[in-house]
């Protein structure tokens, strides 16, 4: 069955520096990939996507590549902020429309002023 | 534009009894979902909708769950009789369509935190 695997947190860092959170999967055939946030009190949001090999997907200052090769999808921020503490999570979608998601155990991201 | 609308947000039960959540998802949306998210994981599908049919409930334990959607738009998500591993946050999302070419965001309402004691 799909799969996806996150690097376990809490991962904590000062302001401005950077971020990578990574993330792999398993997928018999060709998954779009995402990447969701949560932020304190809030419910999930779609930060960035990506449906097929080599996309580049971008939002917020964040981007994940979607790399086949080594079936992963690492999610990475030049600068973070202290707004950007959050949970991240990585999922995957094997039909062309993003149901169905299979989810990662998520990321909490902690950024210190 | 108002979002996925869920209640109770909270709920402490005993284990053995019943207890249901209501979803309501944003106007227009055709899509439904219910996912169960356990402390420390991510959430796992239980049930999708497409209009009032489901299209996939895989991963719903129907000996104690049960959904439904009537007339396509809220929906009721029940849990008959509750066991200590069914504390969790149940998650409802809901998204424009299904099937059709695209990919759909999945929008998240706030959840319920469910405590079975």
């Amino acid at each position: 069955g799909n799969s996806v695997t996150q690097m376990e947190g809490p991962v904590t860092l000062s302001e401005e520096a950077f971020l990578t959170i990574n993330c792999t999967y398993t997928a018999t055939g060709y998954p779009s990939l995402f990447w969701y946030v949560q932020y304190p009190g809030e419910g999930l949001q779609l930060l960035l996507k990506a449906t097929k090999a080599d996309d580049k997907g971008s939002n917020k200052g964040f981007e994940a590549t979607y790399r086949k090769e080594t079936t992963s999808f690492h999610l990475e921020k030049g600068s973070v902020q202290v707004s950007d503490s959050a949970v991240y999570f990585c999922a995957l979608s094997e039909d062309n429309a993003g149901n169905m998601l299979t989810f990662g155990g998520g990321t909490r991201l902690m950024v210190k002023p | 534009e108002a979002g996925v609308a869920q209640s109770p947000r909270y709920k402490i039960i005993e284990k053995r009894q019943s207890v249901a959540f209501w979803c309501n998802p944003i106007s227009g949306h055709a899509t439904l979902y219910w996912y169960q998210q356990i402390l420390g994981q991510g959430p796992k599908l239980l049930i999708q909708f497409q209009n009032n049919g489901v299209v996939d409930d895989s991963q719903l334990p129907k000996d104690r769950f049960s959904a439904e959607r009537l007339k396509g738009v809220d929906s009721t998500l029940k849990i008959q009789p509750a066991k200590l591993e069914d504390s969790a946050v149940y998650l409802c999302a809901s998204s424009l369509d299904h099937g059709l070419a695209g990919v759909y965001e999945q929008f998240f309402g706030p959840g319920t935190r469910l405590t079975v004691l």
